[in-house]
């Protein structure tokens, strides 16, 4: 099945730094989608990618797609600790219907 | 709305046992999706039903596991014999037009 890698598998920070999380898939993908996950939660949508080469930015995030379809990033700038939990990339392929497969996920800490 | 709506948030049961697991998506939605959340293996995609038809089952982890999407209101996820190994959070995720996805609050199992 599709393989979808991240790195780092976990990330401590102090609070003010940056931090940034990449997501590699095995295939092309058509689509690529980024969550959240808080402690104790559950995934939350944050943002879709869609264009090759495509860069959306929310506030202190900014998500990348690579030229090739094949990896994303997230950035974010100056981290609060608001910004505490998992990170997943979920990618799409074409043609094999509406299932995302997630990658393995970052664990941000933020220490204050 | 109320989101994607689960049941049980916790479910403890001996080895052996039969457990389903519940799941009321999001009015609307056309796609319903099982995962299963755990620390050594991330979300993975069990399986995914589009229009109350499961498309892709190829992550059903063995016969012991089966779902089941009767209408558009209601799925069910069963482990019958369940096993140690299969505690984890299991997640019930919907969409429509694979746009993001909205989970619920998931299920804790635990098998002992």
């Amino acid at each position: 099945g599709q393989q979808v890698m991240q790195i780092p598998q976990y990330q401590h920070v102090q609070e003010g730094e940056d931090f940034t999380t990449y997501c590699n898939s095995s295939t092309t993908l058509s689509n690529i989608q980024w969550y959240k996950q808080r402690p104790g939660g559950h995934p939350v949508f944050l943002i879709q990618l869609v264009k090759s080469g495509e860069v959306k930015k929310q506030k202190r995030l900014t998500f990348q797609f690579g030229e090739a379809k094949k990896n994303s990033s997230l950035h974010i700038t100056a981290t609060q600790t608001t910004d505490v939990g998992t990170y997943f990339c979920a990618g799409q392929s074409p043609g094999t219907g509406n299932q995302f497969y997630f990658g393995t996920g970052t664990s941000l800490t933020v220490i204050p | 709305d109320a989101g994607v709506i689960q049941s049980p948030r916790h479910e403890v049961t001996e080895m052996g046992q039969e457990v389903t697991l519940r799941c009321k998506p999001i009015s609307g939605h056309n796609s319903l999706f099982w995962y299963r959340q755990t620390m050594m293996r991330g979300l993975e995609l069990l399986i995914y039903f589009n229009n109350n038809v499961p498309i892709d089952d190829s992550g059903m982890p063995e016969d012991r596991f089966s779902a089941k999407m009767p209408n558009a209101s209601f799925s069910t996820l069963k482990i019958q014999p369940s096993e140690p190994r299969d505690s984890a959070v299991y997640f019930c995720a919907s969409n429509r037009g694979g746009i993001e996805a909205f989970f619920g609050q998931g299920t804790r199992l635990t098998v002992v």
